[in-house]
């Protein structure tokens, strides 16, 4: 059963531009909020979390948004640099229970 | 300390054969998780470890596989009469005991093909 969901395989964005990436999830149980990083050949790198008590959470160029009536949550990268091209996976924790999305590949254009 | 440390990086072997991967887990980590990845996936859960006990087994863990933590430093993932739905790249991953904000601290993965 997939209880997280990225629903976009993949993402282009031109340099400098905002960045946008989903995730949906089904149990309501789960109390943290992950995004993960992955570049080839590495496993993935924890980018930022989100407590499921807040609402966004910001670091730097990167920024969580949880919307826990809609179960839904999002990461906005800006401005969005070549470097951050990457396979971004979305994780939701409870209990020690980790489950993780199928990921998006976000492709940054100079 | 330089992170979570897997052996080895590529592993080939036909099938029916065992296979055993290491995971080094960062020292303080009290942690240590396997996760295993197939192509356009997410990592899926294996099994978890708090110090040498293995606390949760998930289902996709048949009774092929066996993992193992003694003492409660680095950990086994060994593969029984391996098939060719085993190929997968085998993640470790530590964290500690609290700290669910924080992420696991994953490694390179082993990547295992069966032939």
């Amino acid at each position: 059963d997939q209880q997280v969901k990225q629903n976009s395989p993949s993402l282009s964005v031109q340099e400098g531009r905002i960045s946008i990436l989903n995730c949906d999830y089904t149990n309501s149980m789960f109390d943290y909020f992950l995004w993960y990083k992955k570049y080839p050949a590495e496993g993935p790198t924890f980018l930022i979390s989100i407590s499921s008590i807040k609402d966004k959470n910001e670091d730097g160029r990167f920024t969580v948004f949880l919307n826990k009536s809609a179960k839904h949550l999002s990461l906005h990268i800006v401005p969005s640099q070549p470097g951050d091209s990457a396979v971004y996976f979305c994780a939701a924790s409870y209990n020690n229970d980790m489950r993780f999305g199928a990921g998006t590949r976000l492709t940054v254009k100079p | 300390d330089t992170g979570v440390s897997q052996n080895p990086r590529h592993k080939i072997t036909k099938r029916g054969q065992n296979v055993t991967f290491r995971c080094d887990p960062i020292s303080e980590h009290n942690r240590l998780y396997w996760y295993r990845q197939t192509l356009g996936q997410g990592p899926e859960f294996l099994t978890y470890f708090q110090n040498e006990a293995q606390l949760e087994k998930s289902r996709l863990l048949s009774d092929r596989f066996s993992a193992e933590r003694p003492k409660g430093s680095f950990s086994t993932l060994e593969i029984q009469r391996t098939e060719q739905g085993d190929s997968a790249m085998y993640l470790c991953a530590s964290s500690q005991v609290v700290g669910a904000s924080y992420g696991y601290t994953f490694g390179s993965g082993t990547r295992l093909t069966v032939v």
